[in-house]
Order: C-alpha cells, then sequence, then structure tokens
C-alpha cells in the first residue's frame, strides 16, 4: 500500500456520461498530480494541485476539471465521456511545494481504470 | 518543453543476468531531477531510482543503479543479476523544479528463466 488512495478501482460507463474520480493522498503530502495512461501508453500530465490551489495544466480536456478540497483530497471529473477517454487515471502526491521544487518524486495510486462503452 | 525519449520499446534478458535501459532527455535547465519508475503487470507505479542532476555521482539502490551522463544528457538504468520480479514497463521520468514530472514512453523488461 503506497499511501495514495484511490477510488473506485474499476469503473464501467457509457459514452456521453460523466463520472468522478477520488484521490486522498498520502498522509503528509500537500500534492496531488493527476495522470492519465492510455492503452500500453507512457503517462500523461493532467493537472496539479498544491494545498487546495491549481498550480499546472497538461494536455486536460476541457470535458475534465479537477479540484483539491480543503482535506487534501482531490477529485477529477470527466464528462461527455467518449470511447478514447477509456485508459488508467493516476494520482500521484508530493510532500512539497511544487514551486519550490524538492525533487523527492512523487508516490502514486493503485489508479482508476475507466472503460467507456 | 522537456522531452524524455527511451529508444527501446522492448527488451529482454536472462535471469541473473544483467541489463541497461536507455533513456535521453532534453533541456535547457541545468538544475534538475530524473527518476526511473517501474510498473508491474499489476500496473502500480513504484519508484526505482532517483537522481539529482547537480550530484555527479551516480544513484545505486540495491541492484539497481544508473549511468548518469549530463552533458549527454543521457540517464540509462542497469539492472543487475535479474529476477522474475522485475519483469516490468520500466518509464524514465523527469523533473524541473516547480514544475510536473514528464515521463518517457516506457521500455516493456521481461527477465526469463
Amino acid at each position: 500500500d503506497s499511501g495514495v488512495t484511490q477510488t473506485p478501482k474499476h469503473l464501467i460507463t457509457a459514452t456521453g456520461q460523466r463520472v468522478t474520480l477520488r484521490c486522498s493522498p498520502r498522509s503528509g503530502d500537500l500534492s496531488v498530480y493527476w495522470y492519465q495512461q492510455s492503452l500500453d501508453q507512457g503517462l500523461q500530465f493532467l493537472i496539479q494541485y498544491y494545498n487546495g490551489e491549481e498550480r499546472a495544466k497538461g494536455n486536460i480536456l476541457e470535458r475534465f476539471s479537477a479540484q483539491q478540497f480543503p482535506d487534501l483530497h482531490s477529485e477529477l471529473n470527466l464528462s461527455s465521456l467518449e470511447l478514447g477517454d477509456s485508459a488508467l487515471y493516476f494520482c500521484a502526491s508530493s510532500v512539497g511545494d511544487p514551486g519550490q521544487g524538492a525533487g523527492y518524486g512523487y508516490t502514486f495510486g493503485s489508479g482508476t481504470r475507466l472503460t467507456v462503452v | 518543453a522537456q522531452t524524455v525519449t527511451q529508444s527501446q520499446p522492448e527488451m529482454s534478458v536472462q535471469e541473473a543476468e544483467t541489463v541497461t535501459l536507455s533513456c535521453t532527455y532534453d533541456t535547457s535547465e541545468s538544475n534538475y531531477y530524473l527518476f526511473w519508475y517501474k510498473q508491474p503487470p499489476s500496473r502500480q507505479m513504484i519508484l526505482v531510482i532517483r537522481q539529482e542532476a547537480y550530484k555527479q555521482q551516480n544513484a545505486t539502490e540495491n541492484r539497481f543503479s544508473v549511468n548518469f551522463q549530463k552533458a549527454a544528457k543521457s540517464f540509462s538504468l542497469k539492472i543487475s543479476d535479474s529476477q522474475l520480479g522485475d519483469t516490468a514497463m520500466y518509464f524514465c521520468a523527469f523533473m524541473k523544479p516547480g514544475n510536473d514530472m514528464r515521463f518517457g514512453a516506457g521500455t516493456r523488461l521481461t527477465v526469463k528463466p
């Protein structure tokens, strides 16, 4: 157990629907990152939060949004789902402020496998 | 923008032998961090080793070591005494201070008995 908790582990939904993925960071970590991994591909950065504030955006579609709550858990909302959104979605956390660049690396959750049918 | 290139999509090695996975990156920064992550069939992302660019000494973690060549922008991973449990996808990653981590496309390593 890495300490980063993602729910649900698996999700099957239909095209056009909306889903919410949840992440609880490791205890003490203030930064949360979301990544998308399509089948047998590398990880694509989506968005980053630090202590409730959005810090950076990657290639995140307008149909996707996220937030980090006061208790530091984060949610990734995916709407108007398409077949191509099927992927493994990872949440990761780190202890430091991204702006200070501690460079300790991220701790990853086990991911949410999203299948859009 | 920083890019990370892993030129070997797949590799295989016999159990107990040594294998080296390649990674190159492109950046104009002088201060940054490099990582190797392992993703076994369980899909969990596991940090294997990290290197700070301002440190010349190559990082080592048990059977895993790196060959960091800053001028060549190369960061290879050497796995010694390969074990069946080392079978996994291996991702090289780059992080500039203040930015998110960027990953290469990965190398699928198979350890054969």
